[in-house]
């Protein structure tokens, strides 16, 4: 079975900081890992996904997350956040092998960006 | 760019009705998804789709829901007998043939059961 963590529901960070969002995952084999965003009134949109090759994922918009496997962690950063930024965001882990296509998410972080 | 498109965006029904929300995957893609998110909860699977038939399917997809690939471009989601707790955000999803995982999201249908 696999789970996703997101430590931090909310998250509020100036105009211009680093953006550090928190994500831990449980599986019992090696997964796939991927951030999405949420704008408001609008669905999910893929920032970055890990797929067992490089461990530093680059994404859409800045963002990039490394994948520690000792860590079981997959965090998401952008190193000055923009205004625009401010959105839910969600990590979410599907199996590296067989069939099933299916994606566990986290329970989301609202990230506010301040003027 | 090709994207995922939902109908309706907001339904409002009564309990007991039966809903059909639509949705429009990406042309070329093969596998089919329903997730949906309860306010303020997390996302969650309900069932995939391939190749005509059920391929997976949570413990949330009972008897009362029914997916349907009617022609060859939308994708359904019937609830026969809406109850209050399927108020949600409901979103399609689809993806292509070689398996990265990534799913493109439609922009997902608001169902509230009144």
């Amino acid at each position: 079975a696999q789970s996703v963590t997101q430590l931090g529901s909310h998250v509020s960070v100036s105009e211009g900081a680093l953006v550090l969002l928190r994500c831990n995952y449980s599986s019992s084999v090696p997964p796939y890992l991927f951030w999405y965003v949420q704008y408001p009134n609008q669905g999910l949109q893929l920032l970055l996904k890990y797929t067992s090759a490089a461990t530093l994922v680059k994404g859409i918009n800045g963002f990039e997350a490394e994948f520690k496997k000792s860590e079981t962690s997959f965090h998401l950063t952008k190193p000055s956040a923009h205004m625009s930024d401010a959105a839910e965001y969600f990590c979410a882990v599907s199996p590296f092998s067989g069939s099933a296509r299916q994606l566990t998410f986290g329970s989301g972080t609202q990230l506010t960006v301040l003027p | 760019e090709p994207e995922v498109t939902q109908t309706p965006s907001h339904q409002v029904t009564q309990m007991g009705q039966e809903v059909i929300l639509r949705c429009v995957p990406i042309s070329n893609h093969l596998y089919f998804y329903w997730y949906r998110q309860i306010l303020g909860q997390k996302v969650e699977f309900l069932v995939s789709f391939y190749n005509n038939e059920i391929s997976e399917k949570s413990e949330i997809f009972d008897d009362q829901f029914s997916v349907e690939r009617p022609d060859g471009s939308n994708f359904t989601l019937k609830i026969r007998s809406t109850k209050l707790e399927d108020s949600a955000m409901y979103f399609c999803a689809s993806s292509g043939t070689g398996y990265t995982g990534e799913l493109f999201f439609g922009e997902g249908s608001r169902l509230t059961v009144l």
